[in-house]
């Protein structure tokens, strides 16, 4: 039984460049969340997608989007990329009825 | 405002040496309270769900409790593969985890 994997695992951009994360989640799971973790912190939730749609967001900018396709799987996408960006980006998926989510290993951005 | 505060930052053990971890949280309609192990530059692995005050998990050197305000994560006779970050996260009626900064546990062999 596959776990949650993301791709790449690592990746370096520079300021104000653009980036796609992608996600596949766990077998049986539909409901995917993105999560960016600084260092030394906890996950920070940036929204949740379910049925293709985006139904819940946390405080981050426009700059931060996302989709989901029919398969379930996911991306992240950031626009004008800056500094701050730097920090492990995480996927989460969760199936119907329990409220477990299951964390991906984590894509390392690196913004120069 | 949602909110959830992990205590202490760090704590260092011989191996061996029981103690427990704190999570307090306050939640709007709490639908479950996670705790994550995370090792260095790696994904959360899942470890415990609780979801009503007095319950309580176990899986082997660990034991996770739930009341009204608090969790707690207990460990029993820890090695040094135990250390990491252990994490606790609040899921609420928006179904988002919110996440404590972690304690960093250091076993001594």
């Amino acid at each position: 039984d596959a776990g949650v994997t993301q791709s790449p695992t690592h990746l370096i951009k520079t300021r104000g460049q653009q980036v796609t994360l992608r996600c596949s989640p766990k077998s049986g799971h539909d409901t995917v969340s993105w999560y960016q973790q600084a260092l030394g912190q906890g996950p920070q939730f940036i929204f949740q997608y379910y049925e293709e749609e985006e139904r819940q967001r946390g405080n981050f900018p426009d700059r931060f989007s996302g989709h989901q396709f029919p398969n379930y799987s996911s991306e992240l996408n950031v626009n004008a990329l800056l500094l701050g960006d730097s920090a492990l980006y995480l996927c989460a998926s969760r199936g119907r009825g329990p409220e477990t989510q299951y964390f991906g290993p984590g894509t390392r951005l690196l913004v120069l | 405002e949602d909110q959830v505060t992990q205590s202490p930052e760090a704590l260092r053990l011989q191996e061996g040496e029981s103690s427990s971890l704190n999570c307090s949280y306050t939640v709007s309609g709490l639908r479950g309270l996670f705790w994550y192990r995370q090792d260095p530059g790696k994904g959360p692995e899942f470890l415990f769900t609780l979801y009503s005050a007095g319950e309580e998990k176990e899986k082997e050197r660990l034991k996770a409790t739930l009341t009204k305000k608090e969790s707690f994560l207990h460990i029993t006779a820890p090695k040094p593969e135990d250390s990491a970050t252990y994490l606790c996260a609040g899921g609420g009626a928006t179904n988002k985890l919110i996440f404590g900064t972690g304690t960093l546990l250091a076993v001594q062999p």
